[in-house]
């Protein structure tokens, strides 16, 4: 399967702890995204690298996300001291030049 | 303030009855269009891009267009595997990454 892999599928936690969700893109893609998804809604913009660079974070997301893509190519995640309101689907997408961006399956997040 | 409203929130058909989902749009110039598909619990599939105003783009039962204000996607003689949620974004003119997302239309189609 040559498409984007996000792990894990599910993740369930207790409100405080961290969490660390990964994403293989496309080989071939230069492009990464991070987004959020809940229930009823669109995605929602979180981040975004290009190689390895991170050019722009939401001002919406708050400093206990993180997100790293070392050398280019996968991408991690990471949620500290979480909060039932993180709570959410998060998904991962990638692309080429031509801005098309193929998705994930996301990381379903559930905080209790 | 650049936004995307799609209409109706939800639809329902029955097998073989073509309709129209709709995507308005206000964005300070429009870099392209996209419309997706999402599966409950999936995350979402490209469908179309659309980058200027008359264009059309068809994938089996479906074709996107495009005006200077909106899009249509529209399902000819839908089949019950065409259920699922039908996703609309725009690429801004200043964005060389950003999407606008609206909030989907869910569409049912009953056998």
């Amino acid at each position: 399967d040559t498409g984007v892999s996000q792990n894990p599928r599910h993740k369930i936690t207790k409100r405080g702890q961290n969490v660390t969700f990964r994403c293989d893109p496309i080989s071939e893609h230069n492009r990464l995204y991070w987004y959020r998804q809940t229930l009823g809604q669109g995605p929602e913009f979180l981040t975004y690298f290009q190689n390895e660079a991170q050019l722009e974070k939401s001002r919406l997301l708050s400093d206990r996300f993180s997100a790293e893509r070392p050398k280019g190519s996968f991408s991690t995640l990471e949620i500290q001291r979480t909060e039932q309101g993180d709570s959410a689907m998060y998904l991962c997408a990638s692309s080429s030049k031509t801005a098309e961006a193929f998705f994930g399956q996301g990381t379903r997040l559930t905080v209790v | 303030e650049d936004q995307v409203t799609q209409s109706p929130e939800a639809l329902r058909l029955q097998e073989g009855e073509s309709s129209s989902l709709n995507c308005s749009y206000t964005v300070s110039g429009l870099r392209g269009l996209f419309w997706y598909r999402q599966d409950p619990g999936k995350g979402p599939e490209f469908l179309f891009t659309l980058y200027s105003a008359g264009e059309e783009k068809e994938k089996e039962r479906l074709k996107a267009t495009l005006t200077k204000k909106e899009s249509f996607l529209h399902i000819t003689a839908p089949k019950p595997e065409d259920s699922a949620t039908y996703l609309c974004a725009v690429q801004e003119g200043g964005s060389n990454y950003q999407l606008i997302w609206g909030a989907g239309t869910k569409l049912i189609i009953k056998p």
